[in-house]
């Protein structure tokens, strides 16, 4: 098992603040997705990294691949209400971390 | 279809009764996934098919639990004698083939045994 370890487990913060979402494992991966899921919902893809220390942005969203590609971050400028949710960092496919519920209050 | 379904999307169902999944992947994906996910954790793999063929169910936990997908397309999760620790949302995911990053998910099927 490819253990994923995200930090924090839950977060709550206020409209507008920033915020970043912690991914790390011991093992390296070759390739490393964010998802994003709310409730009664399956996970949606936002991103995929798969070279180390790469970085992509979604419009708020910044994610950075680790340079030994065995951890990664999610961070969230000026946090909206849309923005709620189960964020999910999986490796290889088939492995998940343990997730980071984020509420963001209007 | 527009994009993964799973039926029913709930089932409740007592302890001993066997129950069944199913998961209607995206038209022409090649590859299935079967995942399990406890409340506010992220899923668990349980198994992998890439057409009919099963190459991956070293995530299913005991012998109850069997999956297939006898003609490529449709699958199904049967789980034997529920338990309660069986209890969970079932998500099924497809993708184009096995090199694809993308997994396009199912809305899952919340399972309550009592």
């Amino acid at each position: 098992t490819q253990l994923l370890e995200q930090s924090p487990q839950f977060l709550s913060i206020q409209e507008g603040e920033n915020l970043t979402v912690y991914c790390n494992s011991s093992s390296v991966f070759s390739s490393l997705q964010w998802y994003r899921q709310e409730p009664g919902e399956g996970p949606v893809l936002l991103v995929t990294v798969v070279t180390g220390g790469e970085v992509k942005k979604l419009k708020r969203l910044t994610f950075q691949f680790g340079d030994a590609r065995k951890d990664s971050s999610l961070h969230i400028t000026a946090a909206q209400p849309g923005d709620t949710g189960l964020y999910l960092c999986s490796g290889n496919q088939f492995y998940f971390g343990t997730g980071t519920s984020l509420t963001v209050i209007p | 279809g527009a994009g993964v379904s799973q039926s029913p999307r709930y089932k409740v169902a007592k302890r001993g009764q066997d129950v069944a999944l199913r998961c209607d992947p995206i038209s022409g994906h090649v590859s299935l996934f079967w995942y399990q996910q406890a409340l506010g954790q992220g899923p668990e793999f349980l198994t992998y098919f890439q057409n009919e063929a099963q190459l991956d169910k070293s995530g299913l936990p005991s012998d109850r639990f069997f999956a297939e997908r006898p003609e490529g397309s449709v699958s199904t999760l049967k789980i034997q004698r529920t338990q309660q620790e069986d209890s969970a949302v079932y998500l099924c995911a497809s993708s184009l083939d096995r090199g694809s990053y993308t997994q396009y998910f199912g809305p899952g099927t919340r399972l309550t045994v009592l």
